[in-house]
């Protein structure tokens, strides 16, 4: 089946910057998405990317290279509140039948 | 808007027990909703695909006679774990979605079994 592979951990200070890798499978591939999730909490949704590129959103920005296979979530000014899993999604129509990567978890340190 | 709630939100049961958990999206309609599965520290794993009025696709290795869903209705699927066993203790998440809209996520089962 498909994999989405992405870091197990990363770890960064308040204020800093953290890019989060996925590399997918081309099959099937229609865009990729991420999200956030703390634990015992429910996946929300963060960016989307269909097209390559850099998506834009707050604090948060992802990019897309389709000819690499390979995406990346962008964290900027880290908070304490940032602590948490990421994963990216890949979707086979739009947001339809979404398969998840293996997931990073985060923490930031005072 | 758009929000999707589960029930309950924690349960416990005895193994051979079955137990039933409710995805229902609040304020849209829902074609489609989406079950999760999660254990500890993994990722979510799709179990099954549901549309409203006909029958779930289920992924490899997920068995649909142990894991029933049905999608009654535009605003509701139910996923009933029939039999259940320690191994199946994790964490049930299931989304709802419209045509070409995001997935919605609901809050998240977590399913004990003695």
């Amino acid at each position: 089946g498909q994999s989405l592979e992405q870091p197990s951990e990363v770890t960064a200070v308040e204020g800093a910057i953290v890019q989060i890798n996925c590399t997918y499978q081309t099959s099937g591939f229609y865009g990729l998405s991420w999200y956030q999730q703390h634990d015992g909490g429910a996946p929300t949704f963060l960016s989307y990317n269909a097209l390559d590129g850099l998506e834009e959103t707050g604090r948060f920005s992802s990019f897309l290279s389709r000819s690499d296979s390979y995406g990346y979530l962008l964290l900027q000014e880290l908070q304490m509140k940032d602590s948490a899993s990421y994963f990216c999604a890949q979707g086979d129509t739009g947001f339809q039948k979404l398969v998840f990567g293996t997931g990073t978890r985060l923490l930031v340190s005072p | 808007g758009a929000v999707v709630s589960q029930h309950p939100s924690r349960v416990i049961c005895k193994s051979g027990t079955s137990v039933k958990i409710e995805c229902r999206s609040l304020d849209f309609q829902a074609t489609t909703m989406f079950w999760y599965r999660q254990f500890p520290k993994q990722s979510l794993m799709l179990m099954a695909t549901s549309n409203e009025g006909s029958k779930a696709t289920y992924e490899q290795g997920v068995e649909k006679d142990k894991f029933l869903i049905n999608h009654a209705s535009l605003t509701l699927s139910t996923l009933t774990v029939t039999s259940a066993h320690p191994e199946d203790s994790s964490f049930y998440i299931c989304s709802a979605t419209t045509t070409g809209s995001e997935q919605y996520f609901g809050p998240g089962t977590r399913l004990t079994v003695t």
